[in-house]
């Protein structure tokens, strides 16, 4: 079966730091790759998303994440955190013909002034 | 677009009692999903409908859930029989589908079995 980890289950940077969140993924064909973020209360905001082509993906508020095939890893990235950042980060890998997400566990950012 | 939209937001219910739960996809998505969330993991996958066909059911859906698309437009999912284990977060997402598929999620509703 398809499965996401992500190691971190909490990370700590400082405000105007550099943040790489990591999310390695098990699957057998070519993965649709997922990075959502939830704040307390609220549902799942995509960041980005890979499907083909280009390794490095843009997302939202800043956000980038690069594919790795060669390590089966997505791993989440911004050059500087704000404050508004804080929040749980999850990452996905599509899965199927419906395409459901299989989640990883999530990691808890917090960012300390 | 109004978003994906969840109702109720919280619902407290004691154990043994049914609870039902609505989701109003974005308008023409034909594919809607039900995922459960309990504290500290992330979302599990419950069940999808591509328009009023319900496609997959995981094995976290036991008898005493059932979830329905009448018409392929709002889903409800009802629980009968409320365990506290069934106490977590409720998440909807729809998609247009295709090869993209971009799920867009509401906000949850969550689940408290006492």
């Amino acid at each position: 079966a398809q499965s996401v980890t992500q190691p971190d289950i909490h990370i700590t940077v400082s405000e105007g730091a550099s943040l790489e969140l990591r999310c390695n993924y098990s699957y057998g064909a070519t993965p649709y790759l997922f990075w959502y973020v939830q704040s307390p209360g609220q549902g799942l905001q995509l960041l980005l998303k890979y499907f083909s082509g280009d390794t490095l993906v843009q997302g939202i508020k800043g956000f980038e994440a690069e594919f790795k095939r060669s390590q089966s890893s997505f791993n989440l990235r911004k050059p500087s955190v704000h404050w508004s950042d804080a929040a749980e980060y999850f990452c996905a890998v599509g899965e199927g013909y419906g395409n459901k997400l299989v989640f990883g566990a999530g990691t808890i950012l917090r960012v300390k002034s | 677009d109004t978003g994906v939209s969840q109702n109720p937001r919280h619902k407290i219910t004691k154990r043994g009692q049914n609870v039902t739960f609505r989701c109003d996809p974005i308008s023409e998505h034909n594919r809607l999903y039900w995922y459960r969330q309990t504290l500290g993991q992330g979302p599990e996958f419950l069940t999808y409908f591509q328009n009023e066909a319900q496609l997959e059911k995981s094995r976290l859906l036991s008898d005493r859930f059932s979830a329905e698309r009448p018409k392929g437009s709002f889903s409800t999912l009802e629980i009968q029989r409320t365990e506290q284990g069934d106490s977590a977060m409720y998440l909807c997402a729809s998609t247009s589908g295709g090869t993209l598929n971009i799920q867009y999620f509401g906000a949850g509703t969550r689940l408290s079995v006492l």
